[in-house]
């Protein structure tokens, strides 16, 4: 089956710890991105990647690190610095960036990150 | 940079009502835009989109018409049912920007 798997879909954190969420596709879409969803804020973009050993900072990178070794991994890594990481956090990816038609993206089913 | 507005919500409804949730944006270019819905606990699906002025895009009875002229997308379903309680969220991508720009989702309830 096709499709964009996160892994885990829960996970709990103790303060100070990293900690790294999966995200693979097998879509074989160029683009990645990572959102972190908190009640009544929509979603707000951590990171993007357009292409692999390449990515962006989005409105919320502070406190998160990202990687793009392969095409279809974008791992997201959750530091210490993040204040407040308990969320949902859902991965996407698409096709390509602007120009192109087709370019919706698909989502996976999300981790609930929890500090305790 | 980019931008979306829409409805925020939440709206309660009642079973075989008419739904209108208001999105408009702001973009350089001609973007992309779509509608996603999440259900509880889930990631987003899409919904519809539409890649140019005057298309509409449709699925599932929800209809959304590319407005260049006023900037907007908005969602509409002539009858809901209880299974169409879920968030929906606005979103484009393109019009000069690499970015999946999304609002901030409007939650609907559809009560029987």
């Amino acid at each position: 089956d096709g499709g964009i798997t996160q892994s885990p879909k829960y996970l709990f954190r103790k303060e100070g710890q990293n900690v790294t969420l999966s995200c693979e596709q097998n879509l074989n879409h160029d683009a990645m991105y990572w959102y972190r969803q908190d009640p009544g804020q929509g979603l707000r973009l951590i990171y993007y990647s357009q292409i692999v050993n390449d990515f962006q900072k989005g409105d919320i990178a502070e406190g998160y690190s990202v990687s793009r070794e392969k095409k279809e991994s974008f791992p997201l890594t959750v530091t210490s610095a993040q204040k407040n990481p308990t969320a949902f956090y859902l991965c996407a990816s698409s096709i390509g960036g602007s120009g192109t038609e087709n370019t919706e993206a698909f989502f996976g089913q999300g981790t609930r990150l929890t500090v305790v | 940079g980019n931008s979306v507005t829409q409805m925020e919500g939440p709206v309660t409804l009642s079973e075989e009502a008419f739904l209108t949730i208001n999105c408009t944006y702001t973009a350089t270019g001609y973007p992309s835009l779509f509608w996603y819905v999440q259900y509880p606990g889930e990631g987003l699906q899409l919904l519809l989109k539409a890649t140019k002025a005057d298309d509409k895009g449709s699925n599932k009875g929800f209809e959304a018409t590319y407005r260049k002229e006023t900037t907007s997308f908005h969602l509409e379903k002539g009858s809901v049912q209880v299974s169409d309680s879920a968030v929906y969220f606005c979103a484009l991508m393109g019009g000069g920007s690499e970015k999946l720009v999304f609002g901030k989702g409007m939650k609907l309830t559809v009560n029987p």
